[in-house]
């Protein structure tokens, strides 16, 4: 069945740093791909989306390619802050009504 | 615009008590879904309603869970008798179709520890 797999956490980096979150998929068709952002003590937000190969979503300095040929949909920001801290989930959605969620990555950000 | 509602933030039961969450929508949002998140891991979804009737509640167990949305608006997810491993933070969301489905906007759940 279709699944997603995120690296797993915690990931420690000091602020500016260069943050990249792996996340890849398996899909039996061609999913939308996002990736959502929860904030200690809050819901879910989403952060970016990509609807098709090769898209790139983008916001708030994170960004995140749908590659196709490796099947995945990492995040990224060149330079991370403290308030960048939280847990980041990556998603996928092939329709059917469903969304798939990873694990989770829990990122924390030291000043 | 006010977020999507949940109440109670927080609940602690004995095991084989029973327990109800109560979740508010985004007005307008005729799609509302619950997940369960178990600590460490990602949320699943147990039921998804598109108006006032089910779509998806196959990973619904369904001897225990139950869910109801009365006029397509609010909705009510119970547990009767909870067990153990039914410890979890308890998520509903909305969006405005099921063609968004990821496009959904989360409430701040409830989280539930039951001993």
């Amino acid at each position: 069945g279709d699944s997603v797999t995120q690296m797993e956490g915690p990931v420690t980096l000091s602020e500016e740093a260069f943050l990249t979150i792996n996340c890849t998929y398996t899909a039996t068709g061609y999913p939308s791909l996002f990736w959502y952002v929860q904030y200690p003590g809050e819901g879910l937000q989403l952060l970016l989306k990509a609807t098709k190969a090769d898209d790139k979503g983008s916001n708030k300095g994170f960004e995140a390619t749908y590659r196709k040929e490796t099947t995945s949909f990492h995040l990224e920001k060149g330079s991370v802050q403290v308030s960048d801290s939280a847990v980041y989930f990556c998603a996928s959605y092939t329709g059917g009504f469903k969304t798939i969620f990873g694990a989770g990555t829990r990122l924390f950000v030291k000043a | 615009e006010a977020g999507v509602a949940q109440s109670p933030r927080y609940k602690i039961i004995e095991k084989r008590q029973s327990v109800a969450f109560w979740c508010n929508p985004i007005s307008g949002h005729a799609t509302l879904y619950w997940y369960q998140q178990i600590l460490g891991q990602g949320p699943k979804l147990l039921i998804q309603f598109q108006n006032n009737g089910v779509v998806d509640d196959s990973q619904l167990p369904k001897d225990r869970f139950s869910a109801e949305r009365l006029k397509g608006v609010d909705s009510t997810l119970k547990i009767q008798p909870a067990k153990l491993e039914d410890s979890a933070v308890y998520l509903c969301a909305s969006s405005l179709g099921t063609n968004s489905a990821a496009e959904a906007f989360f409430g701040q759940g409830t989280r539930l520890t039951v001993v």
